[in-house]
């Protein structure tokens, strides 16, 4: 099966400019995520989507992030405006079921650089 | 608040040899606990989960063990390869399992 697809895979801006990235999961696969890493930590939740309800937006920065998943399918995550410290690794996940069940299969990841 | 450590320095051990990695939480009483693989410049890998009520979990040369009353896993791979040279995350998982934080990762080097 074709796996998590995300675009683009790079994207540098000015802080203060605006940038989307865009997910497209698993075919079938009910709970969506987008994670953050940056360099040397490890993912951190920014928001999951149960079909295209949200289920945990708690860590997502709602003054500059927003994300939508229309349809149950595919997501995009924005961020409006960047700042420096948004420089990381967008990360969108995808699994069947809740994640207490089963594993998250991850995408590629979209590398944002902010200068 | 809840906290999830790993160690962050690299671990570096020779080829053949058992590299074991650990994963501490506190303030947490997790449900599942799950452990992924991640290569530089690629997204996670899931490699297994262990549940609560489990001791030990095996896949092959990997085997996971669970310490509710430690609040402690451990990962081991035996016959270490270079090819298992990546970084090793853990994530606890609650009952509610809305959320899967994950800890800061540990790099392993395996050298020939």
């Amino acid at each position: 099966e074709a796996g998590v697809a995300q675009s683009p895979r790079y994207k540098i801006i000015e802080k203060r400019q605006s940038v989307a990235f865009w997910c497209n999961p698993i075919s079938g696969h009910a709970t969506l995520y987008w994670y953050q890493q940056i360099l040397g930590q490890g993912p951190k939740l920014l928001i999951q989507f149960q079909n295209n309800g949200v289920v945990d937006d708690s860590q997502l920065p709602k003054d500059r992030f927003s994300a939508e998943r229309l349809k149950g399918v595919d997501s995009t995550l924005k961020i409006q405006p960047a700042k420096l410290e948004d420089s990381a690794v967008y990360l969108c996940a995808s699994s069947r079921e809740r994640v207490n069940t089963g594993e998250l299969f991850f995408g590629e990841g979209s590398r944002l650089t902010v200068l | 608040s809840q906290k999830i450590e790993q160690n962050s320095e690299a671990l570096n051990i020779q080829e053949g040899k058992t590299a074991t990695l650990t994963c501490n939480y506190t303030n947490y009483s997790p449900a599942y606990l799950q452990w992924y693989r991640q290569d530089p410049g690629r997204g996670p890998v899931f490699l297994l989960l262990i549940r609560e009520n489990e001791k030990e979990k095996r896949k092959e040369r990997l085997k996971v063990t669970f310490d509710t009353t430690l609040k402690q896993s451990l990962f081991h791979i035996t016959a270490s390869q270079p090819a298992d040279s990546a970084t090793y995350l853990c994530a606890p998982v609650n009952n509610a399992g809305n959320m899967l934080t994950f800890g800061g990762g540990t790099r392993l080097m395996v050298k020939p």
